[in-house]
């Protein structure tokens, strides 16, 4: 079975300032998809970025990009320039490619706070 | 707004009562997921479902829980008999026919039961 670990329940960064979320995960797959969900207080859950195993490059969506290393199952978000708004609970996700469609697993989430 | 609709946001039960939660997904998405979020913790995925049709279920406790999403009308996630262990925030995302990995999520719909 599939896990997700987000080691860090809470952090906090200073606008302005880069921060980095960690997420490992465990599978034998070697198909799938890695995403990071933003859940704001409004609790919709919103994708920040997706990125495919297959792919060697890192996603990157404007200040947001991932560090995916996939040998060590890690990957982890990095914030540039973070925003006030940019505070939320921020949840990595797996899914195995070719399986059963939207069966993502989530990591507990790590609640970030962006400070002025 | 062509994204995913729940209602109700929230819902409040007593014990013994039934919960209908109701999930209209985006416009032309014929693929429906539901999660449950329980306080502090991760969504778990539940159930996914085409119209008309149970593709996966293995998230979905087997006793009191059901799902539906029929030829016409929204997606129902319906749960019997509640009790306090059902309160959570319940959502439910959409995805098109071409798996591309991404689904679009609803705001959720919140269930207390008392």
């Amino acid at each position: 079975a599939q896990t997700v670990t987000q080691s860090q329940p809470e952090m906090s960064v200073q606008e302005a300032e880069t921060v980095t979320l960690s997420c490992t995960y465990d599978t034998s797959e070697n198909n799938y998809y890695l995403f990071w969900y933003k859940q704001p207080p409004s609790r919709q859950m919103i994708l920040v970025i997706r990125q495919e195993a297959y792919k060697q490059q890192n996603a990157t969506e404007n200040r947001f990009s991932v560090n995916f290393q996939k040998a060590a199952k890690s990957f982890s978000l990095k914030i540039s320039d973070s925003q006030l708004g940019d505070t939320a609970m921020y949840f990595c996700a797996f899914m195995k490619h070719g399986g059963s469609q939207g069966n993502l697993i989530f990591g507990k989430g790590t609640k970030l706070s962006v400070k002025p | 707004n062509a994204g995913v609709m729940q209602n109700p946001r929230h819902l409040v039960r007593r014990r013994g009562q039934e919960a209908r939660l109701r999930c209209s997904p985006v416009k032309g998405h014929s693929h429906v997921y539901w999660y449950r979020q329980l306080p502090e913790e991760g969504l778990k995925f539940m159930v996914y479902l085409q119209k008309e049709n149970i593709i996966d279920e293995s998230g979905m406790p087997k006793e009191r829980f059901s799902a539906e999403f029929p030829k016409e009308g929204p997606s129902i996630l319906r749960i019997q008999q509640v009790v306090r262990g059902d309160s959570a925030a319940y959502f439910c995302a959409s995805g098109g026919t071409v798996n591309t990995g991404e689904l679009f999520f609803g705001e959720g719909s919140r269930l207390t039961v008392l």
